[in-house]
């Protein structure tokens, strides 16, 4: 079956506009978390969704970071007013059931956001 | 950073030989879970092991778990130059329900 889709794959964003990610998780997938990864170094997490309810957004870096997933399928991480420091690989991964990081989770490819 | 530390940063081996990759943890957690990455790749999952367990195989993989260490390391037998990838520990089910914490990984590159 399909795996976890990022869209866009690439996104070069000139300093203070905003961009928008999107996450298409697993069909059925309860849990859905978005990590941000900057280079040669591990996945740092941003935010957790059980369904539709965001039940974790403590590692989100400013308020300039906005995750949504309304329907309780996909979702999309907004990042208002982006500056240098947003770059770096945005992955979305989902996990059948909730209780966030207690089950093995399935990542997508991720998005490079590079900002100029 | 809530990162964990992975030992060593990188390592190369050549075909046939095993590879070992040792990973320390800071939280309390529910489980052990290491994944790989291929560059410009996601994450995939290989294993994850419990708090209540010791040590857990899957195929070429072995993983042992030592939670009064806060410890871990993940086995991998008779590599394959296919093997070659950054492998990352991620420690779930600690404070925040939603968080794996992620170690900075190890960089395997096995020589044919």
């Amino acid at each position: 079956g399909a795996g976890v889709s990022q869209s866009p794959r690439y996104k070069v964003a000139k300093r203070g506009q905003d961009v928008a990610l999107r996450c298409d998780p697993i069909s059925g997938h309860v849990s859905l978390f978005w990590y941000q990864q900057a280079l040669g170094q591990g996945p740092e997490f941003l935010t957790y969704f059980q369904n539709e309810a965001q039940l974790d957004k403590s590692g989100l870096p400013s308020d300039r970071f906005f995750a949504e997933r309304p329907e309780g399928s996909v979702s999309t991480l907004k990042i208002q007013r982006t500056q240098q420091e947003d770059s770096a690989v945005y992955l979305c991964a989902s996990s059948l059931v909730g209780q966030g990081g207690f089950y093995e989770q399935y990542f997508g490819p991720g998005t490079r956001l590079t900002v100029t | 950073s809530q990162q964990g530390e992975e030992d060593p940063q990188a390592l190369s081996i050549q075909e046939g030989e095993n590879a070992t990759m040792n990973c320390s943890y800071k939280t309390s957690i529910n489980n052990l879970q290491w994944y790989r990455q291929n560059s410009g790749r996601g994450l995939v999952h290989l294993i994850l092991i419990r708090s209540n367990e010791r040590e857990k195989h899957s195929g070429r993989l072995r993983v042992t778990l030592d939670t009064s260490k806060k410890s871990s390391s993940l086995l991998i037998t008779a590599s394959r130059a296919a093997d070659t990838a950054s492998y990352f520990c991620a420690a779930g089910g600690g404070g925040s329900q939603g968080n794996l914490i992620f170690g900075k990984g190890t960089k395997l590159s096995v020589k044919p």
